[in-house]
Formats: structure tokens, sequence, C-alpha cells
């Protein structure tokens, strides 16, 4: 079946350096994506959403962007900070229904 | 705004109890989901509805029911409950549901449910 699933369950890194959580989805109809970040004992907090018509989107210390050649997306993380470390997701959403398909997440813990 | 809440947060029943989870939002957001979470694994949807009077089965349903009687409130009923429903569960509410839209998915704090 479908999957959204991440290349690397758990990433540590230094504060103050830039993390790269990945996310490869293997279908090709989803035209909407989502990162989000879950705290322990919390429900995911929404970080930033991208479509398929953009390659790339900033926010405050986030930027995704989407591959859609090689199904890809990746949250880039800058100056990461101990509060950066959580459980990261993507979802997507596809056209045809009003369903979001998460994948695994990657733990990122961030070295103080 | 209280945003997304959800009661109860720990929930221990026996095989072949029946329980609701309760979900209640009040952002007048029309579209309202819930998921479960297993350890090691993403987010699965469980059902969803897209306004009162409107659900829909998602990835996981069966063993669950769901009513969407108001726009607020979005109760999940475990019919039988079975020690393979242990999980964490998780009610998610946003302005749409389609990928058309704004769209930001607002979780609530989850409720963690244990089957013996």
């Amino acid at each position: 079946g479908e999957s959204v699933g991440l290349h690397l369950p758990t990433l540590s890194v230094q504060e103050g350096d830039n993390s790269i959580i990945n996310c490869a989805y293997s279908n090709s109809a989803s035209d909407y994506f989502i990162w989000y970040k879950q705290e322990s004992g919390k429900g995911p907090q929404f970080i930033i959403d991208i479509r398929s018509n953009m390659d790339k989107r900033q926010g405050q210390r986030v930027t995704v962007l989407l591959n859609k050649t090689v199904k890809h997306l990746s949250l880039q993380i800058a100056a990461t900070q101990p509060g950066d470390s959580a459980v990261y997701f993507c979802a997507e959403n596809r056209v045809t229904g009003n369903q979001f398909y998460f994948g695994t997440g990657t733990s990122l813990t961030v070295i103080p | 705004n209280a945003g997304v809440t959800q009661t109860p947060k720990f929930q221990v029943l026996k095989t072949g109890q029946s329980m609701t989870l309760q979900c209640a939002q009040d952002m007048n957001h029309e579209y309202m989901s819930w998921y479960r979470q297993d350890p090691g694994m993403g987010l699965r949807l469980i059902h969803y509805s897209v306004g009162a009077g409107i659900t829909d089965q998602g990835e996981v349903p069966n063993g669950y029911n769901v009513s969407r009687s108001t726009t607020e409130d979005f109760p999940l009923r475990l019919l039988s409950a079975a020690p393979s429903q242990t999980s964490v569960y998780f009610c998610a509410s946003s302005y749409s549901g389609s990928a058309y839209s704004y769209n930001e998915q607002f979780f609530g704090p989850g409720t963690r449910l244990t089957v013996l």
C-alpha cells in the first residue's frame, strides 16, 4: 500500500546547528504536505505546510522543500534549539479525499 | 479559546467493555477527525467528519463508531474493547479537510487507553 515514511528514525544535533529531517512518500497524487512536531505527552503541533505547486516554503527558522520528481520532502530547522527536541511527522493529503496519512516520525534530540 | 479538548486523559478498560472518548472544539471548525497512535508508528486515521451530520471512515475504522450531531462535538465510541485497541487517541479539527483550503489541523492532548 501507499505509505509516508521517514528515512531516519532518530537524529541528534548540536545546539545551534541546522537540522534536516527527511520524508518519502509514494503516492504521486498527493498534493498537500504538512510537518508536525510532537513533544512528549502532547498532541502533534502544526509547523509548516506546502502544496505540490511549490518547491520550497519558509517559516520562522523552518524551511520545507518538496521534490516531486523523487517524491521526497524535507524539513530544515535553522539554529536548532533544545526546545526543538521532539518527534517530527510528515503528513500528506490527497486530492481525492479528506484524509491525512502520517509517516512514522523522526525523533530529534538537541544536544546542549 | 480552549481549542480542542479531550476527555478522559487516561482510561483502563477490560476486554468487551464499551466506552466513549469525548472530543470538543470551540473554533467553529467544520472538519474533525480521530487518530490512534501506536508505538513506533505514525498517526492512523480512524474516522473523520466534514461537518455536522456527516461522517466517514478512515484507515482503521473497525471497532469504532462516531457521530457528529453538532459542529463542536465528535465523540468516538469503542463498541467492545479489545487489547488491540490499546493506544493513544487524538482528536483533531481544522477549518476544512480539503486540500484546496487552509486546513491546519489542531490536535487535542490525547487519551491514553489501555485494554486489559
